[in-house]
């Protein structure tokens, strides 16, 4: 069964840092592009990022561009997100997504993890 | 970036009823359009993809169209499992935003 669950979400002071990792199980990770999609508390989605199956390319929302690094580690069949300088409006659920075949993200994200929550406050 | 807009933002309807829920991106985007249904605390769930397509798993009662920048989900006959946030989504470009959503609520 294809799978993705996240981690590393918690509560974080203003302007400080923290490391998201999104683990995949029961598919071949680098055949996928990966996303990173957020929920802040009662609202949308938003989303934030992507990386490429090779993850030579990569995209980011203005809203995070210059404090989030996406990567991944394809021997680990894992997806990242390094958040720095982080605000109070980066408080949300966190969802790693995935489309339902390679270079498919045109078609929608098919696959979720169960999201892992973000707190910045002081 | 492109914008996408939905209305009606909530809409309040009964088992059986035939509902639509229309999207309107900002520009061109094909038919790279995606709809998905979210309940509370759980994952979203892709329904609707190429704004036609109905995804595997999904009942036939969910159906997408298109008419230019417009798009339109239907659920034909309302069930109690429907009641949810619908939200679409372009997927032409990065990045790949979201409408604000579309609560169905129990009327």
């Amino acid at each position: 069964e294809e799978q993705l669950v996240e981690s590393g979400g918690g509560l974080v002071q203003p302007g400080g840092s923290l490391r998201l990792s999104c683990e995949a199980s029961g598919f071949t990770f680098t055949k996928f592009e990966m996303h990173w999609v957020r929920q802040a508390p009662g609202k949308g989605l938003h989303w934030v990022s992507y990386i490429s199956d090779s993850g030579t390319t990569i995209h980011y929302a203005d809203s995070v561009k210059g404090r989030f690094t996406i990567s991944r580690d394809n021997a680990k069949s894992s997806l990242y997100l390094q958040m720095n300088s982080l605000r109070a409006e980066d408080t949300a659920i966190y969802f790693c997504a995935r489309p339902a075949r390679s270079s498919g993200s045109y078609l929608g994200f098919a696959f979720w993890g169960q999201g892992t929550l973000v707190t910045v406050s002081s | 970036d492109i914008q996408m807009t939905q209305s009606p933002s909530s809409l309040y309807a009964t088992v059986g009823d035939r509902v639509s829920i229309t999207c309107r991106a900002s520009q061109t985007i094909s038919n790279y359009l995606n709809w998905y249904q979210q309940k509370p605390g759980k994952a979203p769930k892709l329904l609707i993809y190429a704004a036609s397509s109905l995804r595997s798993g999904v009942p036939s009662r969910f159906s997408g169209s298109a008419s230019g920048t417009d798009f339109t989900l239907t659920i034909s006959s309302l069930q109690p499992e429907d009641f949810a946030t619908y939200y679409c989504q372009q997927s032409s470009t990065t990045p790949f935003t979201f409408g604000p959503g579309t609560k169905v609520d129990i009327k």
